[in-house]
């Protein structure tokens, strides 16, 4: 099965960007791909930001966005906030099987 | 309000059976792909198995395929997973997903 890869951990200042990308060992990520991005927060379930590339959900943040950059999916913070502190996961779909990646561990610093 | 309970979890010797369970509220199971998801301790998400909504179609992670089977209920609006011949390496939390929503899970742990 795919490899899914992020990085593993990225650090953002308060009020700063961040992008985070999620990459697939079978190739450039497309819409076809239907990349997901979940936050989990320690001790908690994960918990749905952005479904099929860029629809947020009714609790997403606006300062949260998704889209394909380079090949890959990618998850844009603008204007971070202490409490966006997380780890965040990517998952695409191939076909029926989907796969995550490894996880980002977001640190507002 | 939308809700996933999982339940059914527990301490299993290895090799043998657990039934997890995911009932649904405030939705309706059946239309949408439904997922089971299993974090291992301290460690990252792992997608397990997904199921069709209509049921015609399922999938499963190569390490789970013929010891686990994914199923759904549309009468009771829930969701299953029966695993068998299990292994130390299944111990997790395991998570039933939505598209949208995600339950708070039920741990297995797999130990003689």
């Amino acid at each position: 099965q795919a490899v899914v890869t992020q990085e593993p951990s990225l650090t953002v200042s308060p009020g700063g960007t961040v992008t985070l990308t999620c990459g697939s060992s079978t190739g450039a990520v497309t819409s076809g791909h239907y990349p997901y991005w979940f936050q989990q927060k320690p001790g908690q379930a994960p918990r749905t930001l952005i479904l099929d590339t860029s629809n947020k959900h009714s609790w997403t943040p606006a300062r949260f966005s998704g889209s394909l950059l380079g090949g890959k999916a990618a998850l844009t913070l603008l204007g971070a906030l202490p409490e966006d502190e997380a780890e965040y996961y990517c998952l695409l779909s191939y076909g029926g099987p989907r796969v995550f990646g490894g996880g980002t561990k977001l640190t507002v610093l | 309000e939308v809700q996933l309970v999982e339940s059914g979890g527990g301490l299993v010797q290895p090799g043998g059976s657990l039934r997890l369970s995911c009932a649904a509220s405030g939705f309706t199971l059946s239309s949408y792909w439904m997922n089971w998801v299993r974090q291992a301790p301290g460690k990252g998400l792992e997608w397990v198995s997904n199921i069709k909504g209509d049921g015609s179609e399922e999938n499963y992670v190569d390490s789970v395929k013929g010891r686990f089977t994914i199923s759904r209920d549309s009468a009771k609006n829930s969701l299953y997973l029966q695993m068998n011949g299990l292994r130390a390496e299944d111990t997790a939390m395991y998570y039933c997903a939505s598209p949208y929503y995600w339950g708070q899970g039920i741990l297995v742990t797999v130990s003689s």
